[in-house]
């Protein structure tokens, strides 16, 4: 069975420190997805990044970049220059293909608090 | 809005009591899931639709809880005979595919309280 571990509870940082959260997944499929999904105090997830068990190439977008390693089942997330709209809980998920017939439930991890004071 | 609704934000019911939770997805998502988030806890599956047909009901936690989606669009959680620990955050989620590497927009949840 699939399980995704996030091992920080919640990691607090000042503005404009750079900051990394952790995820560690574990699957029996050799298709997968990884997703980050963040969290405000409204409620909603808000969808982050999509990467695919086929795809190591570390993507950036903004302040935010994403390291795939699936030779350790991390896919890991920083954060820089912190800000404080980036307080948030951000949740690591996986999918799994199951051979093209998944339809897609996500797996979640339980969540690291990031706060960032100014 | 162009986003999940969902309805009521927040629901208090005494113990014994059903509760209706509505979910309205994105226009033309064929994709519906239900997830339950207890307090402090990333979020857990429910069940799943697909267009109408109901494939996956395998998080379902106890037969008190009962979905619908009977036109293929809006969505209804039922839970008969509330308990307290029902209270939790329910999210709906839809996508306009039906693979697994279809992001997932999500609502900003019903949260229940069961006194």
């Amino acid at each position: 069975a699939q399980k995704v571990t996030q091992a920080q509870t919640e990691i607090s940082v000042v503005e404009k420190e750079d900051v990394t959260l952790d995820c560690v997944y574990e699957t029996r499929d050799t298709t997968y997805y990884l997703f980050w999904y963040k969290q405000p105090p409204s409620g909603e997830l808000v969808f982050l990044i999509r990467r695919n068990s086929f795809d190591e190439q570390n993507e950036i977008s903004g302040r935010y970049s994403w390291n795939f390693q699936k030779s350790t089942s991390s896919f890991n997330f920083t954060i820089t220059a912190s800000q404080v709209v980036d307080s948030a809980v951000y949740f690591c998920a996986l999918s799994e293909n199951a051979g093209g017939t998944s339809y897609g439930k996500l797996t979640f991890g339980q969540g690291t608090i990031l706060t960032v004071h100014p | 809005g162009a986003g999940v609704s969902q309805s009521p934000r927040y629901k208090v019911a005494k113990r014994g009591q059903d509760v209706a939770l509505r979910c309205d997805p994105i226009s033309g998502h064929v994709s519906l899931f239900w997830y339950q988030q207890a307090l402090g806890q990333g979020p857990e599956f429910l069940t799943y639709f697909q267009n109408e047909a109901q494939l996956d009901k395998s998080g379902l936690p106890s037969d008190r809880f009962f979905a619908e989606r009977p036109e293929g669009s809006v969505s209804t959680l039922k839970i008969q005979r509330t308990q307290q620990e029902d209270s939790a955050v329910y999210l709906c989620a839809s996508s306009g595919g039906q693979g697994s590497n279809q992001p997932q927009h999500f609502g900003d949840g019903t949260r229940l309280s069961i006194l």
